[in-house]
């Protein structure tokens, strides 16, 4: 079982807009650690979407932003695209220090 | 460009020794962290760890610690994860992983290898 809960699944339309929840404790996101996001394609290594909290790294379009609100953080994907089918995860740490990660979110775009 | 290269896919028997590496080209590699993430198939990633080439410190995920074990080598820019002894349960994908800070284990891991495909069988 993850440290982080997430939603298992999630679908969209195209050109929608929707918002993968990431929910920890006061130990780990609540207790102030940056919260990173990753994309991974079937059969591909993780790609950084989304690092400390809400900055996006050099190549990841705008439509992904990312917010943290005491111990929860939430990915949001507006004008989703095809190529945005994928599995999601949030990243954090605890207060051991050790890395945690979310159990991950299927988005489907219909 | 900075690249991270894993060593190819592996089949070992229950109880048998295991060491798989990863590589780092196009950076200064002792001052970066490296993580070890594993992903079971069909599941979500798990933090294994994180080891610093310049001075070798480790930082172990408590739940892994005792079973598995990072080393380097600095002078050929590798890192190495090791395993005395594979259990059945240790069938994964393992990912190596760069922060995209120097000296910040808690940055985003913004570099990440191929993955070495692990079977114990």
């Amino acid at each position: 079982q993850s440290v982080l809960t997430q939603p298992p699944s999630l679908s969209g339309a195209l050109g929608q807009r929707v918002t993968v929840s990431c929910t920890g404790t006061n130990s780990d996101i609540g207790a102030g650690y940056a919260v990173h996001w990753y994309q991974q394609l079937p059969g591909t290594a993780p790609k950084l979407l989304i690092y400390d909290n809400n900055n996006r790294p050099s190549g990841v379009p705008d439509r992904f932003s990312g917010s943290k609100s005491g111990p929860s953080a939430t990915l949001a994907i507006t004008g989703l695209q095809a190529e945005d089918e994928a599995y999601y995860y949030c990243q954090s740490y605890d207060s051991s220090l050790r890395g945690v990660f979310g159990g991950g979110t299927k988005v489907t775009v219909l | 460009e900075v690249h991270l290269v894993q060593s190819g896919a592996e089949v070992r028997q229950p109880g048998e020794s295991l060491n798989i590496s990863c590589k780092g080209s196009g950076y200064f590699f002792s001052t970066y962290w490296i993580a070890w993430v594993r992903q079971i198939p069909g599941k979500g990633l798990e933090w294994l760890g994180h080891i610093y080439p310049g001075d070798g410190d480790t930082k172990y995920n408590p739940t892994f610690q005792g079973h598995l074990m990072f080393s380097v080598d600095k002078s050929i820019n590798t890192v190495y994860l090791q395993w005395n002894s594979l259990h059945l349960s240790e069938t994964a994908i393992y990912y190596c992983a760069r922060p995209g800070r120097p000296t910040d284990r808690f940055y985003g891991l913004d570099v990440w290898g191929q993955g070495t495909s692990v079977t114990v069988s």
